[in-house]
């Protein structure tokens, strides 16, 4: 059970608009920490996507985009492509009683159809 | 350009020990926090370990391994270790590497990743 919870999975067409969503509480997202996007392929190294919750690091198509709001962000992806298939993981922080950590969502699968 | 490479998984016993290494280059290595971040089979990533800079160098563990697990570093080698002890199924996962942007990783991102290691812990 993660932190933070993502969709399993997420399909669209060549051309399309997709959304991933990613809910969190008032100890993570809600408490003003950001969120961050991977996109991940199976056996490679995961890429930063998004970052600082709408910043899209240098080499990142401006495709994506992302969005945070009270205790949720969100993934966009317009234009899709076929290369876009993949698994996308947010990211952000929680604090307790016990400290504070890292966390992510359980991931999404997008399939381009 | 941003370089890290894991070694050291395998295949290890229960009960067993292991110590991983991340061979980084293309950046000042002391000046920024590291982890380690896994991914189980068929399972999405799950953060392990953090060594971070500031403080005089801090560590912190997620639950599932703390006091199993001891991240440490040599900055004068540009590697990060995570040594392993007390192995268990669960533990099973290939383990990346990742850069922090800053010094720190409170509420940072993960700018690079490794291409990971692979731990199997089976009798």
């Amino acid at each position: 059970q993660s932190v933070l919870t993502q969709p399993p999975s997420v399909s669209g067409a060549p051309g399309q608009r997709v959304t991933i969503s990613c809910t969190g509480s008032s100890s993570n997202i809600g408490a003003g920490f950001d969120v961050h996007w991977y996109q991940h392929l199976p056996g490679t190294a995961p890429k930063l996507l998004i970052y600082a919750n709408s910043n899209r690091p240098s080499g990142v198509p401006d495709r994506f985009s992302g969005s945070k709001s009270g205790t949720s962000a969100s993934l966009a992806i317009t234009g899709l492509q076929a290369e876009d298939e993949a698994d996308y993981y947010c990211q952000s922080y929680d604090t307790n009683l016990s400290g504070s950590y890292v966390v992510f969502g359980g991931g999404t699968k997008l399939t381009v159809l | 350009e941003v370089q890290l490479l894991e070694s050291g998984g395998g295949l290890v016993q229960p009960g067993g020990s292991l110590r991983l290494s991340c061979a980084a280059s293309g950046f000042t290595f002391s000046s920024y926090a590291m982890s380690w971040v896994r991914q189980a089979p068929g399972k999405g990533l799950e953060w392990v370990s953090t060594f971070s800079n500031s403080g005089g160098g801090s560590t912190s563990y997620a639950d599932s391994v703390k006091g199993r697990f001891t991240i440490s570093r040599d900055n004068s080698k540009n590697t990060l270790f995570l040594q392993m002890i007390s192995l268990r199924a669960e533990d099973t996962a290939v383990y990346y590497c990742a850069k922090c942007s800053g010094g720190s990783c409170y509420g940072d991102r993960f700018d690079y990743w490794g291409q990971g290691t692979l731990v199997t812990v089976s009798s």
